[in-house]
């Protein structure tokens, strides 16, 4: 069983559509992290959230955490085809070891 | 400036030949884990130090070991790969994991393919 789960698994859409992908888990976290990973290369974190309903924005990106730290959501407005990568969401469920989201992998076509 | 380096890049080896992949970091950070990653899955963590506590994940074959002899290096043993290995290797690090610290955040290495042969 997951402790994150992410959706939609695969995304593929239009240069300047908009898109959101979800993170969930029925466990509360106390943070959660994003990651966008190109191929052949490492993660890189995208953004932390720590308060329950927090929104956080990074240029064309809005990440919110849940009023209940359960789940989060990244928006990407106008989206180009440099944000193409996977997208993972993580975090450390009560002080244990961090967990990855299986991730969701976007493909933006120009 | 690099702050998790991971080296080899890229890194071939055959079949039960053991092989070595190193990682540095220049944050000083307590914690270093290892993850293995395979063709589009999430990464799956392999073992942590922390500082020179060593926790290895249940699930891990006892053919992946570590080391880390200081706080900048650690190490990946494979001692007898297969075929199964062939995977990108993640090092990552991270502050503290501590409950009170659980902000934290893992700093990633650009990891390590490894071809077995």
């Amino acid at each position: 069983t997951q402790l994150l789960e992410q959706s939609p698994q695969f995304l593929s859409i239009q240069e300047g559509e908009n898109l959101t992908v979800y993170c969930n888990s029925s466990s509360v976290f106390s943070s959660l992290q994003w990651y966008r990973q190109e191929p052949g290369e490492g993660p890189v974190l995208l953004v932390t959230v720590v308060t329950g309903g927090e929104v956080k924005k990074l240029k064309r990106l809005t990440f919110q955490f849940g009023d209940a730290r359960k789940d989060s959501s990244l928006h990407i407005t106008a989206a180009q085809p440099g944000d193409t990568g996977l997208y993972l969401c993580a975090g450390a469920p009560g002080g244990q070891n961090f967990v990855f989201g299986p991730g969701t992998r976007l493909s933006v076509l120009p | 400036d690099a702050m998790v380096i991971q080296n080899p890049r890229y890194q071939v080896t055959q079949f039960g030949k053991p092989v070595t992949l190193s990682c540095s970091q220049t944050l000083n950070h307590n914690v270093m884990y290892w993850y293995q990653q395979k063709s589009s899955q999430a990464p799956k963590l392999l073992f942590h130090y922390y500082d020179k506590d060593f926790n290895n994940e249940a699930d891990t074959p006892d053919n992946f070991q570590s080391r880390r002899p200081n706080t900048s290096f650690c190490f990946l043993d494979i001692r007898s790969p297969g075929l199964g290995d062939a995977a990108m290797y993640l090092c990552a690090t991270s502050r503290d994991f501590r409950e009170l610290l659980s902000t934290d955040t893992q700093y990633f290495g650009p990891g390590t393919r490894l071809t077995v042969l």
